[in-house]
């Protein structure tokens, strides 16, 4: 699975967008890029994922570049609760292989 | 999407005894499902994989004869610390894939187990 480069940590104010840049320059063709979110001492949550176009759910939006070499999580409005980290990852979708997590963003949603 | 359950969510154990964690997948047969281990602050490093009715393939570094997994059945798997220490206190988190297909996600997990070594 192609390597992710995240920044360790952001902050956002309550109620902003809260943007999540990651990079992953070395994505094959058929990998996808996949958001999770791990809540202190709690297990990951999947937020979203896509292959080259766009995506919104109700938890986020993801903005996939046109090269696919890098992507952006968007909380539309940020909460106290989306205080986490944030794990960026790309894999290849049904492999069947487990997620390689890397350091993620450690993001803080200040009042 | 999928629930995956986890018991106990927390152990404080005396050292030298075994723990035994389960995992299960509530609403869904789960084929596989891997075992994460996870330090203060760090990122969760996969520990290994476990498939029903077949041995767990485990990570380099991991001692497949102090973590025991079982997965005995396409809702349940369980990991066994065994002859636990203090240095394998840790957060251990498991999660089971679903057989959805489509290009939907596919991967759930538990919420994690917190075990203290005494």
């Amino acid at each position: 699975d192609a390597k992710t480069t995240q920044p360790p940590s952001m902050d956002c104010a309550e109620g902003r967008a809260a943007n999540l840049p990651c990079n992953h320059s070395t994505i094959s063709g058929n990998e996808y890029v996949y958001w999770y979110r791990q809540i202190h001492s709690q297990g990951p949550q999947y937020i979203i994922h896509g292959l080259k176009n766009n995506e919104t759910n109700e938890m986020a939006s993801l903005i996939i570049t046109e090269d696919r070499k890098s992507s952006t999580l968007i909380l539309p409005h940020a909460t106290l609760r989306d205080t986490a980290v944030y794990y960026c990852i790309v894999r290849v979708n049904n492999a069947g292989n487990m997620l390689t997590f890397g350091g993620g963003t450690r993001l803080m949603v200040k009042p | 999407g999928a629930v995956v359950s986890q018991h106990p969510s927390r152990v404080i154990c005396k050292s030298g005894t075994s723990v035994k964690i389960e995992c299960r997948s509530l609403d869904f047969q789960a084929t596989t499902m891997f075992w994460y281990r996870q330090f203060p602050k760090k990122s969760l490093m996969l520990m290994a994989t476990s498939n029903e009715g077949s041995k767990a393939t485990y990570e380099q570094g991991v001692e497949k004869d102090k973590f025991l997994i079982n997965h005995a059945s396409l809702t349940l798997s369980t990991l066994t610390v065994t002859s636990a220490h203090p240095e394998d206190s840790s957060f251990y988190i498991c999660s089971a894939r679903t057989p959805a297909g489509g290009g939907g996600n596919e991967q759930f997990f538990g919420p994690g187990t917190r075990l203290t070594v005494l």
